[in-house]
Parts: C-alpha cells; structure tokens; sequence
C-alpha cells in the first residue's frame, strides 16, 4: 500500500522568507503523480502544484516549487517570498497511475501546518 | 470556470438520524471521490466512483453508502448517525482516465457535518 508522510506537524517562516516543506512517500508503482494542496481556514482544499513522476523536470508555479526525488521517494514544496496568505495546512498527496486503476484514489499525508511571521 | 459543487454546505444532525451528502463534479468529468476530514486530521478517503461504478474502497463505514448516477452527480448516504461522524466530508472530481494528463482531483468547499 501506499502511504505519505510528512514529518513537520507546523513549520513557521518569516515574511518574504523562503520555507521548505518536507514529504516523503512509499510505493512501488513506478507510474504515479505527487500534489501539495494548501488547505487555509476556510479548509477549501486548494491545488498548488503537481508533478508527475515521469518528469525528471521540478515542478514551478510562481512562487512555489518542488524538489522532486524519485530515487529516495522525496517530494519537498519550496514557498519563495513567503506571503502572509500563505499561511495554511499544507498536504502532501499521492495519486497511483496504474493501467489497471483508472481512478486511483489520492493519498494524503498528515499535514504541515504553515504560520508565516509578519 | 466550474467547480465542484456540494451541498449542503452545513448540516447538523442529532444521533441515530440520517443525512444524505451531495456532489456535482466538474462537467466532464467521470470521477467522484468522497473523503472525510476529522477535527485536526487529515483527509481519509471513503469511497471512489468511476463512470457510475464504484471504483474503490477506503475506510467507509457499513453505515454509509454511495452511489454515482447517470449525470455523474454522487451522493453519500449516512444512516444511524453518530457523534465521531461530525466531520468535514470533501466531494473530488476528475478524469479517471489514467492516459489523460490532467489527472488533478478538484475538490468542493465540503459539506460539515455536526452530529448532536
């Protein structure tokens, strides 16, 4: 089975401050897709970046990007330039891509609780 | 754009009732999924349905079930309430097939479930 995990329960960063966020991930699907969600106070569950596993290219949107480690099953989201709408839950996720499993279901990891420091 | 719809948006339930959860994906596509988000916990995947069939199957109780119907709405049934079921249930949509590329899963604002 698959499982995420993420080992910073809440990670805090200055303004304007770069912030790494840690995940990690088991699997032995060698087709798959990786997403951070953002989840804010309101708990709608926001896309902020996805990458697919057949890209060796890190993932960029604006101000976030992704470290992406195939080998060691590593899948860290970078925020540049930390805003203070940035502040939110954070969910690393997994999505398998096998042939056989159309619809796969996405996997969560438990959550980086991201406060930013005016 | 379109998003996923869920209604309602807040529900309150007393113990032992019923409640009944809705979601309308995103036009086009064929895939639903139902999670639910405990106080301070992450999603937990319920159920997963697949062009009107049920495609997968989490941590779902046997006091829920689900259906997807032939407009690709879904609907979560919940009978015999109790008060560890107040939670936040998310509705996701996407393409299920697996060839296309945006595979993403767009989620609805959820439905919050308070059991009294």
């Amino acid at each position: 089975a698959q499982t995420v995990t993420q080992s910073q329960p809440e990670m805090s960063v200055q303004e304007a401050e770069t912030v790494t966020l840690s995940c990690t991930y088991d699997t032995s699907e060698s087709d798959y897709y990786l997403f951070w969600y953002k989840q804010p106070p309101s708990r709608q569950m926001i896309l902020v970046i996805r990458q697919e596993a057949y890209k060796q290219q890190n993932a960029t949107e604006n101000r976030f990007s992704v470290n992406f480690q195939k080998a060691a099953k590593s899948f860290s989201l970078k925020i540049s330039d930390s805003q203070l709408g940035d502040a939110a839950m954070y969910f690393c996720a997994y999505r398998g891509d096998s042939e056989y499993s159309s619809a796969s279901k996405i996997i969560f990891g438990s959550g980086t609780r991201l406060s930013i420091r005016p | 754009a379109a998003g996923v719809i869920q209604s309602p948006r807040h529900l309150i339930k007393e113990k032992r009732e019923t409640a009944t959860l809705k979601c309308y994906p995103i036009p086009r596509h064929d895939t639903v999924y139902w999670y639910q988000q405990g106080p301070g916990q992450d999603p937990q995947f319920l159920i997963s349905f697949y062009e009107k069939m049920q495609s997968d199957k989490g941590s779902i109780p046997d006091r829920f079930s689900a259906q997807q119907f032939s407009d690709y709405h879904s609907e979560l049934n919940m009978s015999s309430l109790e008060l560890g079921d107040s939670a936040l249930y998310f509705c996701a949509s996407s393409l299920g097939d697996s060839r296309l590329l945006n595979t993403e899963a767009f989620f609805g604002q959820g439905t919050r479930l308070t059991v009294v």
